[in-house]
């Protein structure tokens, strides 16, 4: 079982509309979670740290469900900048490692 | 706001030489990173650095591959002879000591073995 998994997509979606990216991962000792996004052939850029509770900035929330080992990432009110990559990336319990998965592609169409 | 940056942003070269990636952390961060990406797939882990040494690397990460900070500021990845199969975008990162902190990446260089 590959240890983090992304939906590949591509999402094709509408200017303004909600769209929303899961995330599974299989090490259950997993310790820390973020998104990043990634524009084509350009570095990860953090997007956000995923936090137990769930958290929100601006536009965009992210959730974490530790019991069914998944995080989710919703993006409101879509802009045509949006359009990347998007990354979940987790750590392992006492590792620095960072693990992709291999990202959901976004497209915001006019 | 502060950045990692890396040189150089290109790099040819033919089979079986040395390549060096050099990468400057951002200054008060403590671990350090390289991180792979072969066209097409997904960032990959090679190894982490701190106190110099390493902390951590992978399958990956084998004899060819060497990493260094050879003073207050620069963190290099050495690439002894390489191989096609290491054509790639390179990516330094680096964070401070709290594991929850993200890591924060430079814009890569790209390296293309023919």
């Amino acid at each position: 079982r590959k240890e983090v998994e992304q939906d590949p997509g591509p999402f094709n979606v509408p200017e303004g509309a909600t769209v929303a990216f899961n995330c599974t991962y299989s090490n259950s000792a997993s310790q820390s979670f973020f998104w990043y996004r990634q524009d084509c052939r350009k570095e990860p850029k953090l997007l956000m740290s995923v936090y137990s509770s769930g958290n929100e900035d601006g536009r965009f929330t992210a959730q974490l469900n530790r019991a069914s080992q998944y995080i989710s990432l919703l993006i409101r009110d879509s802009k045509l900048s949006d359009s990347a990559t998007y990354l979940c990336a987790v750590t392992g319990a006492g590792s620095y490692q960072l693990t992709f998965g291999k990202g959901t592609k976004l497209s915001v169409i006019p | 706001e502060p950045e990692v940056t890396q040189t150089p942003s290109h790099q040819v070269t033919q089979m079986g030489q040395e390549v060096i990636l050099r990468c400057v952390p951002i200054s008060n961060h403590l671990y350090f990173y390289w991180y792979r990406q072969i066209l097409g797939q997904k960032v990959e882990f090679l190894v982490s650095f701190y106190n110099n040494e390493i902390s951590e690397k992978s399958e990956i990460f084998d004899d060819q591959f060497s990493v260094e900070r050879p003073d207050g500021s620069n963190f290099t990845l050495k690439i002894r002879s390489t191989k096609l199969e290491d054509s790639a975008m390179y990516f330094c990162a680096s964070s401070d000591l709290d594991r929850n902190q993200p890591q924060h990446f430079g814009d890569g260089t790209r390296l293309s073995i023919l």
